[in-house]
Parts: C-alpha cells; structure tokens; sequence
C-alpha cells in the first residue's frame, strides 16, 4: 500500500537557520505529493504540492521537488522565521488513477519544527 | 469563502455519554473527510464520502464511531457511547473534485478538541 515517511523530529533551529524536512513515499504510479502545516491550535492548511516528476512546489520561501528516482519530496526554506515554528506534514494522494482511493491522502507522522528567535 | 466549518470546537464530556461533531464543507466540494488526530497515533482517516456517499470507512475505530452526510452542506461524527481513550482533536476536511478543480487539495476545518474524562 501507499506509506509516506518523514524524518524524525523535534526539529529546533535558531532564526535564519536552513531548513530541511526530509519526506520519502511509497506509491504505485505517479502520485501527486504535499506539504500541509499545522500551527499551533489551528487545522492543517496546504503549504505547496507537486504532481508530476521533476516539478517543484513553492510558496512562501518553502520549496519541494518531486523526485521520482529517489521516491523523494524533500521541504526545503533558506532562512527560517520564528513564525514557521508549526508542524509539517507530507502526503500524497493517488488522484484520478487511485480508483476507489481516489481524493484520499495518506500522511506522514508529522515533524515538529521550533524556531528560536 | 468561509472554509470548512467544524462546531464545537471543544467538548468535554464523561465516559458512556453520546458526542456529535458537526461539520460544513466549503460550498462545491465534492469530498468530506474525517480525520482524528492524537500524539501517540498522529493522524488518521477515519472515513470519507463523495457526493454524500460514504466511500472508504475502514479507518473508524470500532462501532461506538458513525459519521453521515445527509446533504452536500452538512456531516456529522458520532461516538456513543464515548470513552477516554477517544479523546482527540477531530477535524473535518473537504475537497473540490478533481475533474472540475484539477487539484485534488484538502482544506481543512479549524478541529474539535474532544475530552472525554
């Protein structure tokens, strides 16, 4: 079945720090991938997606490259602020091809990133 | 757009008592979904509908859990009779489909902290 895995966290920079989330995928097909943050009290929202090979996923000084070769999708962001101390959860979602799992995401157990002015 | 609506956004209640949450998809989405979220399991799907109809409900825990979607506005989680060990964050997320959208995003709700003591 489909399993995303991400790093183990806590995850505890200091501001202007750069950040790395690691995020590797199991999936059948081409899966399109995601980054969704959770701040504190609130419910996750979508930071960026990718849906094919090779593209990139930016918002918000964050990027994500699909990278098929590797099952790889890797969140990046040069220069962290204490305002992006939250959770970062990766998944993927099968799409149309997923059949009966279409629209469904599977997640990763979350990384918990603390930014320290 | 008001995004997804969840009510209440916290509940505490004692052991045998029945608990309904509620949730208001963002108006045009074709998918609802019912996550629970707690330290130790992370986040998981519960169930999930398209159209109003449930589609995948392997996630529910074990019978005290029901979820339905009389209308394309309107869904409800159920827990009776609740125990302590269903204390959770829930949250409700919903989903353009992806034939109409061309993305398959999840927006999520805001969460009801559940305390069941």
């Amino acid at each position: 079945g489909n399993s995303v895995t991400q790093m183990e966290g806590p995850v505890t920079l200091s501001e202007e720090a750069f950040l790395t989330i690691n995020c590797t995928y199991t999936a059948t097909g081409y899966p399109s991938l995601f980054w969704y943050v959770q701040y504190p009290g609130e419910g996750l929202q979508l930071l960026l997606k990718a849906t094919k090979a090779d593209d990139k996923g930016s918002n918000k000084g964050f990027e994500a490259t699909y990278r098929k070769e590797t099952t790889s999708f890797h969140l990046e962001k040069g220069s962290v602020q204490v305002s992006d101390s939250a959770v970062y959860f990766c998944a993927l979602s099968k799409g149309p091809a997923g059949g009966t799992s279409y629209g469904k995401l599977t997640f990763g157990q979350g990384t918990i990133l603390t930014v320290h002015p | 757009d008001a995004g997804v609506i969840q009510s209440p956004r916290h509940e505490v209640t004692e052991m045998g008592q029945e608990v309904t949450l509620r949730c208001k998809p963002i108006s045009g989405h074709d998918y609802l979904f019912w996550y629970r979220q707690t330290m130790m399991r992370g986040l998981e799907l519960l169930i999930y509908f398209n159209n109003n109809v449930p589609i995948d409900d392997s996630g529910m825990p074990e019978d005290r859990f029901s979820a339905k979607m009389p209308n394309a506005s309107f869904s409800t989680l159920k827990i009776q009779p609740s125990e302590p060990r269903d204390s959770a964050v829930y949250f409700c997320a919903s989903s353009p489909s992806i034939l109409a959208s061309g993305t398959d995003t999840q927006y999520f709700g805001p969460g009801t902290r559940l305390t069941v003591l």
